[in-house]
């Protein structure tokens, strides 16, 4: 059974531009969630999608989107670029709807805002 | 809104050393409990999860946890660490009526010296 994918593994950016990450969840799995690393905030929860559904946001401006497509697939969108957004994007996905179930990571993508 | 704190930020052992990792997480209601593990380059994966039951939970290569309701905790526990397990240990948690958003720890690196 194939993992989570996220494409591409690395962007380079400028500020100002805006970005889209992909995503696609295991085979099966309806729920998508998208997380940033950084060094500095560590691991923090930027929205959740569930049946093409934003079920969860976290406290990230506006600039930050996502959507989901009928196939589970994820795409994620940082418009206006800040040198600040340079971070490990994650995308997780889980096969329920939070009751017991477990969230299997991507490999992310590493953005760096320049 | 629900907050996880990892006690220890570094940590640094022998090989053949106990480790024990400290998480304490702040949330009313009820939880799932996550134990995850960051091998250097590699992707987020789950060491174990408890979602309900024995309060002992038993995990990948040797480790395990333990729920203490009345302390908000759940410490993870290798009775002897390998070079191997050098990596980065994240505690998350997950409020069952929050759909699959994880809350994460801080996370603690562990380094095992051969």
């Amino acid at each position: 059974k194939a993992g989570v994918t996220q494409t591409p593994r690395y962007l380079i950016k400028t500020r100002g531009q805006q970005v889209t990450l992909s995503c696609s969840p295991i085979s099966g799995h309806r729920s998508v969630s998208w997380y940033q690393q950084t060094p500095g905030q560590g691991l923090q929860f930027l929205f959740e999608y569930f049946s093409e559904t934003q079920r969860n946001k976290g406290n990230f401006p506006g600039r930050f989107s996502g959507r989901q497509f009928s196939n589970s697939r994820s795409e994620m969108n940082v418009s206006t670029l800040e040198l600040g957004d340079s971070a490990l994007y994650l995308c997780a996905s889980s096969s329920r709807d939070g009751m017991n179930t477990e969230a299997f990571f991507g490999q992310g993508t590493r953005l760096t805002v320049v | 809104a629900q907050s996880v704190s990892q006690h220890n930020h570094h940590v640094i052992l022998s090989e053949a050393a106990s480790l024990e990792l400290g998480c304490n997480y702040s949330y009313g209601g009820t939880v799932n409990l996550f134990w995850y593990v960051q091998y250097p380059g590699q992707h987020l994966q789950l060491l174990l999860k408890y979602f309900s039951g024995d309060p002992l939970v038993k995990g990948i290569k040797g480790f395990e946890a333990e729920f203490i309701k009345s302390k908000f905790s759940f410490n993870l526990r290798k009775p002897s660490v390998q070079w191997s397990d050098t990596a980065e240990y994240f505690c998350a948690v997950n409020a069952r009526a929050a759909g699959n958003k994880l809350t994460f720890g801080g996370g603690t690196r562990v380094l095992v010296k051969p």
